[in-house]
């Protein structure tokens, strides 16, 4: 059974970037044909996509917040990674990181408890 | 962009009763239509994927149908644990989800 678990700073200054990252464990991220993705959630509201990765590493963004985000792996500590930059105060939210296990890798059946990042000066 | 509109916001139902949840696509997403359940404090719990096919692990009360734009989620008889939010997920282009039906006690 494949665990994630997020990790990363709680509070980040407006402008700065967000980087928060996912280790798995129970399995490699490099094997088999997942997508491993960043989905937020800020405080009473719905879920937000940002990206995933492959395990070959391409990667693959939401649109609305491509210029900000990159996600990247390093399959030698079992981590992906979710950088956002130029944050502020409508990127507060519970972040999560996924593994896409069904529908082709974009429905999510493995998910990390989560973790809030606060923007705030 | 898809929009998943989904209704109602709140459902407020009785234990053992049949809950009918709603998400209709801004357009036609076929059949890549998923369904989550969310309790406070935890990740989501995928239910539903592809539209009817239940995910590992979930009961058979859980069912999912519709295609195109109109999808439905029916829980048969409620069990005092299902009482949650629900979101419906679209695969179409790039992922996206509803905005969440709450199912209360009533």
């Amino acid at each position: 059974q494949v665990q994630l678990q997020e990790s990363g700073p709680g509070l980040v200054k407006p402008s700065q970037t967000l980087s928060l990252t996912c280790t798995v464990s129970g399995g490699s991220i490099s094997s088999g044909s997942y997508y491993w993705s960043w989905i937020r959630q800020p405080a009473g509201k719905g879920l937000e996509w940002i990206g995933r990765i492959y395990t070959s590493g391409s990667t693959n963004y939401n649109p609305s917040l491509k210029s900000r985000v990159t996600i990247s792996v390093d399959t030698s500590k079992n981590q992906f990674s979710l950088k956002l930059s130029s944050v502020t105060a409508a990127d507060t939210a519970v972040y999560y990181c996924a593994r896409g296990s069904y529908c082709g890798g974009d429905c999510y059946s493995d998910w990390g408890q989560g973790t809030l990042v606060t923007v705030s000066s | 962009e898809i929009v998943l509109t989904q209704s109602p916001a709140t459902l407020s139902l009785s234990p053992g009763e049949r809950a009918t949840l709603s998400c209709r696509a801004s357009q036609s997403v076929s059949s890549y239509l998923a369904w989550y359940q969310q309790k406070p404090g935890q990740a989501p719990r995928l239910l539903i994927y592809d539209a009817s096919n239940r995910a590992t692990g979930i009961p058979a009360r859980f069912s999912g149908s519709g295609s195109g734009t109109d999808f439905t989620l029916t829980i048969s008889s409620l069990e005092p644990e299902d009482f949650a939010v629900y979101y419906c997920q679209q695969r179409s282009n790039w992922p996206s989800f509803g905005q969440g039906t709450k199912l209360e006690i009533k």
